[in-house]
């Protein structure tokens, strides 16, 4: 069975440092990962994904992330947070075959002027 | 990437009611998924609604209290029933485009 730890459940950043969230995975294949962001009161959005290939991918927003295959993990970076980065981030690992998401418990993230 | 809208936002119920939520995607998506936010917590998947076929559930949830319909390739309804103060959640639709999961805004749901 596939899993996802966030092991951050709350962090603080000053506005214009950067950030970087962890995420820890669980799956016998290679899995699909996702990064997605919730702003409070909204949905969630799409910020990156991994399938395959370069294991460093863009997002949208300035983000990033990395895979790494040798520790399971898909850490999520920011070079320099705005105010608007306050919100919940939730990392996400699916098989290919059916699309199923699992989800982590999510990290908050709270901007500090 | 897909565009989902849903259904009320919000709403808030007495016990014992029924509310349905309708999930609308702009273009036609061939999988679409129903979860539960629960206050303070991640998402968890409630079943995947297939078109033309009975909603497959994950463990935990029944089709008596979440009953879904997927009529065509752009919509779904979810009713929660006979609910209860710990139905009050966030419930959010989802459809996959392209090996990806495209969320709604969500439907906020509190119980009294």
């Amino acid at each position: 069975a596939q899993s996802v730890t966030q092991p951050d459940i709350h962090i603080t950043v000053s506005e214009g440092a950067s950030l970087e969230l962890r995420c820890n995975y669980s799956y016998g294949a290679t899995p699909y990962l996702f990064w997605y962001v919730q702003s409070p009161g909204q949905g969630l959005q799409l910020l990156l994904k991994y399938f395959s290939g370069d294991t460093l991918v863009q997002g949208i927003k300035g983000f990033e992330a990395e895979f790494k295959r040798s520790q399971s993990s898909f850490n999520l970076r920011k070079p320099s947070v705005h105010w608007s980065d306050a919100a919940e981030y939730f990392c996400a690992v699916g098989p290919s075959n059916d699309y199923k998401l699992s989800f982590g418990a999510g990290t908050t993230v709270t901007v500090r002027a | 990437s897909a565009v989902i809208s849903q259904k009320p936002s919000r709403d808030i119920c007495q016990r014992g009611t029924s509310l349905t939520i309708q999930c609308q995607v702009d273009s036609q998506v061939t999988m679409m998924f129903w979860y539960r936010q629960q206050p303070g917590q991640s998402l968890t998947l409630i079943a995947t609604a297939n078109q033309g076929s009975e909603a497959t559930y994950e463990s935990g949830f029944v089709i008596d209290k979440f009953p879904i319909s997927r009529p065509n390739l752009t919509f779904s309804t979810l009713t929660v029933s006979n609910m209860s103060p710990e139905d009050s959640s966030i419930y959010l639709c989802s459809a996959e485009q392209g090996d990806t999961q495209y969320f709604g805004p969500g439907t906020r749901l509190t119980v009294l």
